[in-house]
Parts: structure tokens; sequence; C-alpha cells
């Protein structure tokens, strides 16, 4: 069974700190990674996308990749509370006949003013 | 630009009755999805298409049924509902494969009681 972890929080951040979240995944296959950003009653909406080793970044966002270690990160600096919601990792797996991705079940991140 | 649209946006339903989930989408996008959310859970695949008249299953198909005559819509079927079919149910597309952005719906909450 493919699968994507989060520690589900609450993670609670002061406002203009950095928050970090968390992911791991289970499947060494996989090759590309997302991180989907939900509000409370919303759906899901990209806010990035990471295929490679190393850090991306875009605007207050940074996505960590280690694929030896199986391991992705979203950090987001200067943390508002606008940025409260559900942050869902996501790993594109190829086990069928199309790739699809595997959802984590979510970091829900609060940030306090 | 309307985007993915879903109806309806609240249901409930008895156990043993039957539905059709409605989904829409005009950006003209080629693959097509449907997931479900469970409370605090991550995004389940329920089916999904990658053009007209073609689906497959994905992770959670059982009880569920898809079409895609055009590539426009793709409607969820549920032939007989059961409490474990309690949900949101997101549609999303994308213009290739899954590795694009997903566009989501704004969900379909359905109650079986």
């Amino acid at each position: 069974q493919k699968e994507v972890e989060q520690n589900s929080g609450p993670l609670s951040v002061p406002e203009g700190a950095i928050a970090s979240l968390n992911c791991t995944y289970s499947d060494r296959g996989s090759q590309s990674f997302f991180w989907y950003r939900q509000y409370s009653g919303k759906s899901p909406e990209l806010i990035m996308s990471i295929y490679s080793n190393g850090d991306k970044e875009d605007g207050r966002f940074t996505a960590q990749l280690n694929k030896a270690s199986q391991y992705v990160s979203l950090l987001i600096r200067d943390s508002q509370p606008s940025d409260s919601a559900t942050y869902l990792c996501a790993a594109l797996n190829y086990g069928g006949s199309q790739g699809n991705l595997i959802f984590g079940k979510g970091t829900k991140l609060s940030v306090k003013p | 630009n309307a985007g993915v649209t879903q109806t309806p946006k609240f249901r409930i339903l008895k156990i043993g009755q039957s539905m059709t989930l409605q989904c829409t989408q005009d950006m003209n996008h080629n693959y097509m999805y449907w997931y479900r959310q469970d409370p605090g859970m991550g995004l389940k695949l329920i089916y999904y298409s990658v053009g007209a008249g073609i689906t497959d299953k994905g992770e959670v198909p059982n009880g569920y049924n898809v079409s895609r005559s055009t590539t426009e819509d793709f409607p969820l079927r549920l032939e007989l509902a059961a409490p474990s079919q309690t949900s949101v149910y997101f549609c999303a597309s994308s213009p290739t494969g899954p590795q694009l952005a997903q566009h989501f719906g704004d969900g379909t909450r359905l109650s079986i009681l």
C-alpha cells in the first residue's frame, strides 16, 4: 500500500514566523510531489510542486525534497493569518495504468496574529 | 470562467437510494478525476478518465460508477447508497496527466442516513 504520512497537527505558529510542514512517503518510485492548500470547507488548490532533490522557492513558500530519506517539506516564511489552512502533501504514483496522486491526511496550520 | 462545476452542493440520501453527482469543466481538459474526502483524511481517488470514452478505477471504486461521453462531463453514480459513502466528493480536472495542477470543483457534501 503506497502511503504518504503527515503529522495532522494542529501546528500553531505566531504571525511572521516560519511554518515548517513535513511529509514522508513509502514508494521509492515516486518522482513528483505536490503541496495543496485547503481552507476549511473549501476545495484544495495547488501551491507548490517539486520533482528534483533540493529546494524550490516560490515567494514565501519553499518546498524541499530528499529522495534518499523519502521526505518532503514545505516552509512558509513570514506566516500570515491567511495561511491558516490544512496543507495536503501528495506523491505521484505510477502503480496503475496512469499516474495518480496519493494524498496524505494533511497538516492543519494555525497562524496566530 | 467557471472552471470545474459540481452539482449538487449538498444532498441527503437514504440507504439504498441511488443518485448521480454531476461534474462539468469548461477548460477543455482531457483528464478528470473523482475523489472522496472523509473528515480529517486526505483525498482518495475513486475513478479517473483520460479522455472521452476512457475511464479507469482509482483507489476506492467499489460502490461507484462513472461514464465520460464528452470532454466536459464526468458524472459519478452511486447505485445503492450505504452509510460508508457519507463523505465530501470532489471532482477535478487537469490538462494532461496528474503531474500538472489539478483544478478542483467546490465539492458535494453527501450524507447517507
